[in-house]
């Protein structure tokens, strides 16, 4: 079935330094969501890509979608205490639920 | 406001006992989910649901049971069967059960084993 995989699992940053999750499809998806969960907290939705090579940007946030569409990326510039949290990405081949990655927890030290 | 409620917050269960975890929606989605989340783990799919008197099996569907009598509930139900409850237990919505759709989740249930 499919698999998305997600790296690093954890990453600990000085504030204002920039951080970047990656995730890889074992499969091409129709579409990739990012999802952001604060700790105690649930996923809240951050966005969506659909479209090949697609960039998207919210504020120091940049979300990538390969050529591919097999793999995306969440890159935060000058990191801030208030993006401490859980990055999750979840893909989607056209079926009805979407596959969650494991994680990659952001820690950031003033 | 319109939002997921989960119930309880907190929950332990003994040794042999089924129990059952409540979802209540109001955003009048027809889609409803239920994952489970373990540390290091990521989000796995239990069970979910395109419409009312419907629901399908996910990746860890063992030990679980869920109905959907109402568009707006979506009950999980943890049986004895299911062997490692602890954890923590998420619902989400959608408007549809197409691709695509983003998910608005619950704020969670915590199940402990006494």
């Amino acid at each position: 079935g499919q698999q998305v995989m997600q790296i690093p699992q954890y990453q600990h940053v000085q504030e204002g330094e920039d951080f970047t999750t990656y995730c890889n499809s074992s499969t091409t998806l129709s579409n990739i969501q990012w999802y952001k969960q604060r700790p105690g907290g649930h996923p809240v939705f951050l966005i969506q890509l659909v479209k090949s090579g697609e960039v998207k940007k919210q504020k120091r946030l940049t979300f990538q979608f390969g050529e591919a569409k097999k793999n995306s990326s969440l890159h935060i510039t000058a990191t801030q205490t208030t993006d401490v949290g859980t990055y999750f990405c979840a893909g989607s081949n056209s079926g009805y639920a979407l596959n969650f990655g494991k994680g990659t927890s952001l820690l950031v030290t003033p | 406001d319109g939002g997921i409620t989960q119930s309880p917050k907190y929950l332990f269960r003994k040794e042999g006992q089924n129990v059952t975890l409540s979802c209540e929606q109001n955003l009048n989605h027809d889609a409803m989910y239920w994952y489970r989340q373990d540390p290091g783990q990521g989000l796995r799919l239990i069970y979910y649901s395109q419409i009312v008197n419907d629901f399908q099996k996910g990746d860890i569907a063992e030990g679980y049971s869920v109905s959907r009598e109402k568009k707006e509930s979506f009950p999980l139900t943890v049986t004895s069967a299911q062997k490692n409850p602890t954890a923590f237990y998420l619902c989400a919505s959608s408007i549809a059960a197409a691709s695509g759709q983003p998910q608005h989740f619950g704020d969670g249930t915590r199940l402990s084993i006494l």
